[in-house]
């Protein structure tokens, strides 16, 4: 069975720092392009970071460029969201969903961790 | 970025009768490999998004029959053919022909 499971979010003052994780398990992780995706509470979503398999090519949203940074470890089937300088804007459930690039697109979602930015 | 712009944004359906949502892009979302990535999400209260839809007419594994999705270029629809009680959502169409990825503004589907 395919689970992404994510974690690392909470409570976190503007300005500061949060690393998010996403455990992967029921596939190989190594094969398949990965995407964060957020969702300010009570409203839509939003496509923050795509990572190739090989970590050769990654995209941000403009919102997160420059402060945030996504990387992958395909020996711990595990992919990360490193934000930094944080803003209240920020505060939102984050997703990671694996991706099949020319098949599927998004096709499976982890259940989400929440971050708070708030003084 | 191409903007993608759902109607309605809440669409009260009786049970067992037919709903449609419509997603229009700002501009095509033909690939240069000739496919189109235009996806339909849904999401239930307290859930994260399950993809229905891929291709814009592809069903996922597991997704009943009576969603099917529709569409070319820049216009695209789902349509529900009889809405159950478990379809109350919020259902957002997505766009992956292009960097960056962008999202409609989402449907709400709620039953009469």
């Amino acid at each position: 069975e395919v689970q992404l499971v994510e974690s690392g979010g909470g409570l976190v003052q503007p300005g500061g720092s949060l690393r998010l994780s996403c455990a992967a398990s029921g596939f190989t992780f190594s094969n398949y392009n990965m995407i964060w995706v957020r969702q300010a509470p009570g409203k839509g979503l939003e496509w923050v970071s795509y990572i190739y398999i090989s970590s050769s090519v990654i995209y941000y949203a403009d919102s997160v460029k420059g402060r945030f940074t996504i990387s992958r470890d395909n020996a711990r089937d595990s992919l990360y969201l490193q934000m930094d300088s944080l803003t209240v804007e920020d505060t939102a459930v984050y997703y990671c969903a694996r991706v099949v690039d020319g098949v599927t697109g998004a096709d499976f979602w982890g259940q989400g961790t929440l971050v708070t930015v708030s003084s | 970025d191409i903007v993608m712009t759902q109607t309605p944004l809440s669409s009260p359906v009786t049970l067992g009768q037919p709903a449609s949502i419509s997603c229009r892009s700002s501009e095509s979302l033909v690939y240069s490999d000739g496919n189109t990535y235009l996806s339909w999400f849904q999401q239930r209260p307290g859930q994260p998004p399950r993809l229905l839809i891929y291709k814009i007419s592809h069903r996922f594994s597991g997704v009943p029959d009576r969603f099917s999705g529709s569409g070319a270029g820049t216009d695209f629809t789902l349509k529900i053919s009889r809405v159950e009680a478990e379809d109350v959502g919020v259902y957002y169409c997505m766009q992956a022909s292009q960097f960056p990825y962008t999202f409609g503004q989402g449907t709400k589907l709620e039953i009469k």
